[in-house]
């Protein structure tokens, strides 16, 4: 069966530090890999994506990730916090089977202080 | 351009009763899913429909639980004899679907279901 492990569910973290958000899967399909934040009260939005070819990615506000094959993980990562990343972070896998299944993770509740 | 726009926001009820929950996609995309979110949890896949029929429905965790999307648009959640542990936020997203599938998801604010 297909799941998606986070491997931590609350990160505090000062402001202007660097940090590590993990993320861990597990699929026997091939798979598109996605973060997505959800700020106070707001609903979800992508962050960032793997589909193919560069497996460091890009994504909105300074975060990037890393797609690991070999280790099946999708790492968050940003150099240096801002108070205003304070969020919810998600990984998700998407079934690549015709369809397209996502799964989500428990979440990792990052919470920056000043 | 609009958003997923779902109905209503916020739904109390007594159980046992019958609840529905309306989700309205973005114009075009063809893909739509459901979600449950828990407090303090991941979004719980339900079901998803490719246009008007649904692909996968293995998340529905019963029978009580059944969702139609009749014209490929509009889709509602249907809960019969709602028990307190429905409570939670029901997430609606929609996705593109095309030549070039991205698998994105668009997600809606949620409707927020409490069963006293």
């Amino acid at each position: 069966a297909q799941s998606v492990t986070q491997l931590d569910s609350q990160v505090p973290v000062f402001e202007e530090a660097p940090v590590e958000l993990r993320c861990n899967y597990s699929s026997s399909v091939s798979v598109y890999l996605f973060w997505y934040v959800q700020y106070p009260n707001q609903g979800l939005q992508l962050l960032l994506k793997y589909l193919s070819g560069s497996t460091l990615v890009k994504g909105i506000n300074g975060f990037e990730a890393e797609f690991n094959k070999s280790q099946t993980s999708f790492h968050l990562r940003k150099p240096s916090v801002h108070i205003s990343d304070t969020a919810e972070y998600f990984c998700a896998v998407t079934l690549n089977t015709g369809g397209f299944k996502t799964i989500f993770g428990a979440g990792t509740r990052l919470f920056v202080k000043a | 351009g609009a958003g997923v726009s779902q109905t209503p926001s916020n739904k109390v009820t007594e159980k046992g009763k019958y609840v529905e929950l309306r989700c309205d996609p973005i114009s075009g995309h063809t893909a739509l899913y459901w979600y449950r979110q828990s407090l303090g949890q991941g979004p719980e896949f339900l079901i998803y429909f490719q246009g008007t029929g649904a692909a996968d429905d293995s998340g529905l965790p019963n029978d009580r639980f059944f969702a139609v999307r009749p014209e490929g648009s509009v889709s509602t959640l249907k809960i019969q004899r709602t028990e307190r542990g429905d409570s939670a936020v029901y997430l609606c997203a929609s996705s593109l679907m095309g030549t070039v599938n991205t698998g994105e998801l668009f997600f809606g604010e949620g409707s927020r279901l409490t069963v006293l």
